[in-house]
């Protein structure tokens, strides 16, 4: 079993530019949620995908937005990059919000 | 809204002597809480939750957590610390308004020294 798998590892972009990061759920899972972890900080929710809908949303500004794809796997795109949107961005999947959520080791954003 | 704060920043212990990283949390209703650890370059992994069973909840690598409702405390404990435990550690609330929506605290980074 792969876990949760999520590509690229690290990404560097310009202020400005648009970013996508992409996540493929543990095996079984449905249920897929992002989460942004600033550095020395704990990991802030996003949002979460289930049945290619946007389900829940945190306090993140129209910028971050995401999809979700019917094989379950679940892309998190940013717009309009800000120096601030640097950290590692996190994915937990999981089936139904009924399991126990698995963690991706992250993709790791610079923006310069 | 519910929340956790974790007392500590940074621990630092010695090999082999106990480990104590202090959470509270703050919840309207009976809450479900875990700890997560997280090492460098690697994803969070769950070391144990609470799901209003058992208040000792025994988790992975010999920690243990107790839910303490009079103090609102989640403190997780370790009788004797291994070089291996140094990470970072996170308290974490679930969004009781369903879909396992995580509240994370601060975390606190563990240190172990021969």
């Amino acid at each position: 079993d792969a876990g949760v798998t999520q590509s690229p590892t690290h990404l560097i972009k310009t202020r400005g530019q648009q970013v996508t990061l992409r996540c493929s759920p543990k095996s079984g899972h449905d249920t897929v949620s992002w989460y942004q972890q600033a550095l020395g900080q704990g990991p802030q929710f996003i949002f979460q995908y289930y049945e290619e809908e946007e389900r829940q949303r945190g306090n993140f500004p129209d910028r971050f937005s995401g999809h979700q794809f019917p094989n379950y796997s679940s892309e998190l795109n940013v717009n309009a990059l800000l120096l601030g949107d640097s950290a590692l961005y996190l994915c937990a999947s999981d089936h139904r919000s009924r399991t126990e959520a698995f963690f991706g080791q992250g993709t790791r954003l610079t923006v310069v | 809204a519910q929340s956790v704060t974790q007392l500590d920043s940074h621990v630092s212990v010695s090999e082999g002597t106990p480990v104590l990283l202090r959470c509270n949390y703050s919840s309207s209703y009976s809450p479900s809480l875990f700890w997560y650890v997280q090492h460098p370059n690697k994803g969070l992994q769950l070391l144990l939750k609470y799901t209003s069973a058992a208040t000792l909840v025994k988790g992975i690598n010999g920690f243990e957590a107790e839910f303490k409702k009079s103090e609102t405390s989640f403190h997780l404990t370790k009788p004797s610390a291994h070089m291996s435990d140094a990470a970072e550690y996170f308290c974490v609330v679930s969004d009781r308004g369903g879909y396992n929506k995580l509240i994370f605290g601060a975390g606190t980074r563990l240190a172990v020294h021969p």
